[in-house]
């Protein structure tokens, strides 16, 4: 019984570099949120998505960031040409249905993105 | 628009004590709260959740907290702390249904 699955666990990007994090929702999860935690900082929310949607993107960046959740496969947030500002640890997690006072939201383990 | 502040940054504490972390919370409209712990090098886990109802909530592994709106606090309480405690414990409030606002953390190191 896989739990939400990122890859990679560690990133290291030289500046103008892009990255690409990968998450996939537990089993029989349609509902997918990015959170980003930077140093000595809680975790703050980027988007949200369900699948071939973005339902919203308040949270992102206005420039370089992109997430997607296409019918098949991960739920992919890119991020172009990176900065150092952009080393953080990026959180995916995912829901069943919308709706916190259903139960949770379920983590995973996090990607971990060095800017050099 | 909510806000949390977790009081304290790092807690230490010996095994066997009971520990507490304050959580205060800043938000205009009815929230959701709760709390949350990472362990080292792990995602983040739910220990426990206020949707409503009675306003002393108990959670997993022995945790429980208590919802005070007149104080807008959430604090957390664990009467007797194990080694494996050790972590990151983080307070969120959320006002919808996906949009969770994070406190800072509180890092309880737990020493035999």
């Amino acid at each position: 019984n896989a739990g939400v699955m990122q890859n990679p666990r560690h990133l290291v990007r030289r500046r103008g570099q892009e990255a690409r994090l990968r998450c996939s929702p537990m089993k029989g999860h349609s509902h997918v949120y990015w959170y980003r935690q930077l140093p000595e900082e809680g975790l703050k929310f980027m988007v949200y998505l369900q699948k071939e949607n973005i339902i919203d993107e308040s949270g992102m960046p206005k420039e370089r960031f992109s997430a997607e959740f296409p019918k098949e496969g991960p739920s992919i947030l890119r991020i172009q040409q990176v900065v150092r500002g952009d080393s953080a640890a990026y959180f995916c997690a995912s829901s069943p249905q919308t709706g916190l006072n259903t139960g949770e939201l379920f983590f995973g383990e996090g990607s971990r993105l060095t800017v050099l | 628009a909510q806000s949390v502040t977790q009081l304290d940054s790092q807690v230490p504490v010996f095994e066997e004590a009971p520990v507490e972390l304050r959580c205060n919370y800043s938000s205009s409209v009815s929230v959701y709260l709760f709390w949350y712990v990472q362990y080292p090098n792990q995602g983040l886990q739910l220990l426990l959740k206020y949707l409503s109802g009675s306003t002393l909530v108990k959670g997993i592994n022995g945790f429980e907290a208590e919802f005070n709106k007149s104080q807008t606090s959430f604090h957390l309480r664990k009467p007797s702390v194990h080694i494996s405690d050790t972590a990151e414990y983080f307070c969120a409030v959320s006002s919808n249904d996906y949009k969770l606002s994070f406190g800072a953390g509180t890092t309880v190191t737990v020493r035999a």
